[in-house]
């Protein structure tokens, strides 16, 4: 089975702060996702890397960076965390062949102080 | 419009069928999905169909796909209070890149 394990299920932080979201996916996938979920509005893709040291940005990038320095580890970084950014926080793998299904990690619920 | 569009709330009673409807953009969509997401986790592939095909069925759930109004739809027969969830309907437009989301179906069941 492939596992998507996130860093952190709960996180509280402050206003200014820098945050690191970790994902990890043990099934050597080529694409990884990161997404928000908010009330009403669904997943929005902040970031998208397609292989290692490649990103690229999605609908909602800013405010936002990421990292991809091995295949199977993919980072979420807030520079500097405001309110705003209180969220539910989804990591996603993918193969990049084939039925094109996506694995979610359990989430990360971000709270900005 | 660009988006994957669903209705946001559907309520029914235990034993009763459910059916969850979801309309997507691009007829080129290669595969569609459909997502549940239990209170506080992640995404789970509940069920999928391969754009050739019209209908799917596993067990309780039935996918039809109506490809001419580019409509999708989720029936669980026999709604339990353990599918009590949100439902995210998913099309695949291009290989490569994200899927796109609808904005969630959340399902309550009341017994």
């Amino acid at each position: 089975d492939v596992k998507v394990t996130q860093s952190s299920r709960y996180l509280v932080k402050r206003t200014g702060e820098k945050v690191f979201l970790e994902c990890v996916q043990d099934m050597d996938h080529e694409n990884m996702f990161w997404y928000r979920q908010d009330p009403g509005l669904g997943l929005r893709l902040i970031y998208f890397s397609y292989d290692v040291k490649m990103k690229e940005k999605g609908d909602i990038p800013e405010g936002y960076s990421v990292s991809r320095e091995k295949k199977e580890r993919f980072s979420l970084i807030l520079e500097s965390a405001s309110t705003n950014q209180t969220s539910m926080y989804l990591c996603a793998s993918r193969e990049g062949t084939g039925r094109n299904e996506q694995f979610f990690g359990p989430g990360t619920r971000l709270t900005v102080l | 419009g660009e988006d994957v569009e669903q209705s946001l709330f559907l309520s029914v009673r235990e034993g009763d069928s459910s059916v969850i409807n979801c309309t997507y953009t691009d007829s080129s969509s290669t595969y569609l999905y459909w997502y549940k997401q239990e209170p506080g986790a992640g995404l789970q592939l509940l069920t999928y169909i391969f754009s050739n095909m019209d209908m799917k069925q596993d067990q309780r759930l039935t996918v039809l796909l109506n490809k001419k109004d580019k409509h999708l739809s989720l029936r669980i027969a026999d709604t339990q209070t353990g599918d009590s969830a949100i439902y995210f309907c998913a099309e695949s437009r291009q290989a490569g890149t994200a899927l796109i989301f609808g904005k969630g179906t959340t399902l309550s069941v009341s017994s």
